[in-house]
């Protein structure tokens, strides 16, 4: 099935270290979305983008959705050990009909105390 | 506020078996989707529901079915297993679904073919 482009698709950085990961895609999406899922669990929400060029923040986290629609990335500044995880882009068209979540690849995060 | 339930979390099949899973979205959430998750193929999305409808589906097999109950609460069918259906499947609840509608998933169901 169509997926988003992610990437990239691992990173091995240092704590303290900032990281950024993008997603493009060759459709628009109306909402973008930035999980994180941990082994054994379910995605987690971690940032909810509904407006071309939105800029939104939560706690060291920044994700922006792209002017065209068809990108997002994710900032993580400041990383410490329990962020490690695998992070997924999505993006949501929605519409009277019914909506679905397409989902990136995801990048895996391990982070080096 | 509770949130996504999924049961069972594990699940041993044997290839042609048929199984059930269950899902309970958060209190006032109407619509429920299910997507699997596989190594391979990542997430990949199967159905959602809303107001015991099926409003969209994936591309998936007949043999992949779901329903939605008046309470909202959701299961999704599998039926003649096949080892490749081994995977996380997981629930997801929002409110409408629509723009706007965050999604929150459940822990999911490990289901194993062997």
């Amino acid at each position: 099935g169509q997926q988003l482009n992610q990437s990239p698709q691992s990173m091995f950085i240092q704590e303290g270290e900032d990281v950024s990961m993008n997603c493009t895609s060759s459709s628009i999406f109306n909402t973008w979305l930035w999980y994180k899922q941990e082994p054994g669990e379910g995605p987690v929400l971690l940032i909810a983008l509904y407006k071309a060029g939105e800029l939104t923040s939560n706690g060291r986290l920044t994700a922006q959705f792209g002017i065209t629609r068809k990108d997002s990335f994710l900032n993580i500044s400041a990383s410490i050990p329990s962020d490690v995880g695998i992070y997924f882009c999505a993006g949501l068209r929605g519409g009277t009909s019914g909506s679905r979540l397409t989902f990136g690849e995801g990048t895996q995060l391990t982070v080096n105390p | 506020k509770a949130g996504v339930t999924q049961t069972p979390r594990y699940l041993i099949k044997t290839r042609g078996q048929q199984v059930t899973l269950s899902c309970s979205p958060i209190s006032g959430h109407r619509s429920v989707s299910w997507y699997q998750q596989t190594p391979g193929q990542g997430l990949q999305f199967l159905f959602e529901y809303f107001s015991e409808t099926q409003r969209n589906k994936g591309n998936f097999p007949g043999r992949f079915s779901g329903r939605q109950f008046s309470n909202s609460r959701s299961e999704m069918n599998v039926s003649t297993l096949e080892l490749g259906d081994s995977a996380l499947y997981l629930c997801a609840s929002s409110l409408e679904g629509r723009q706007g509608g965050g999604y929150t998933f459940g822990s999911g169901t490990r289901l194993t073919v062997v």
